[in-house]
């Protein structure tokens, strides 16, 4: 499903750093952005969402929204091992009967 | 947040028979279910929506024959894989949402095994 893209890494950075991820979306209409976060062998949870342009933040994390770029991102302040994890980005589109599409995920590692 | 929950976590069949999942909103009316399967190392992949009372809406590529989902209330919808086969064996999510809310909540997800 191409509607949501992700570089799928992994991504790696080092304990106390700042982590980015990045997510692009093909369709103009879509309404609300989703990060989750899927630890091996589980199912997603949510981290925060967001649907106007500009900044979220929420904890360590912050999502940013461009919706003229059709892009948002991720950042995650002070990283910490215990975020390693694949991150998930979903859009939920428009018009199209409320369906979440997914992004391929990031997989992030923390070192210590 | 709010609860899903599914059942069973594990499963394993033998090739040929029917197997049922269930996922159920604990603590809200999950007036859509999202189900997903997921393979090794690869991400969810939108195999179905489905509203309350109405008949699910298929993603390209799904067989709605083989993949059975039922959403009869708005609190529990059920996928039936018939048929199986190994290659159907995944993990299976569900996710649900309630119209009144933006975020859509997982269950703990379906080993499916096929033998």
């Amino acid at each position: 499903q191409k509607e949501v893209e992700q570089n799928s890494g992994p991504l790696s950075v080092p304990e106390g750093a700042i982590a980015s991820l990045n997510c692009t979306y093909s369709d103009r209409g879509s309404q609300s952005f989703f990060w989750y976060r899927q630890y091996s062998g589980k199912s997603p949870e949510l981290i925060m969402f967001i649907y106007s342009n500009g900044d979220k933040e929420d904890g360590r994390f912050t999502a940013q929204l461009n919706k003229a770029s059709q892009y948002v991102s991720l950042l995650i302040r002070d990283s910490q091992p215990s975020d390693s994890a694949t991150y998930l980005c979903a859009v939920n589109l428009s018009g199209t009967g409320n369906q979440f599409y997914f992004g391929t995920g990031t997989s992030l590692t923390v070192i210590p | 947040g709010a609860v899903v929950s599914q059942h069973p976590s594990r499963v394993i069949c033998k090739s040929g028979t029917s197997v049922k999942i269930e996922c159920r909103s604990l603590d809200f009316q999950a007036t859509t279910m999202f189900w997903y399967r997921q393979f090794p190392k690869q991400s969810l992949m939108l195999m179905a929506t489905s509203n309350e009372g109405s008949k699910a809406t298929y993603e390209q590529g799904v067989e709605k024959d083989k993949f059975l989902i039922n959403h009869a209330s708005l609190t529990l919808s059920t996928l039936t894989v018939t048929s199986a086969h190994p290659e159907d064996s995944s993990f299976y999510i569900c996710s649900a949402r309630d119209r009144g809310l933006t975020e859509a909540f997982f269950g703990q997800g379906t080993r499916l095994t096929v033998v």
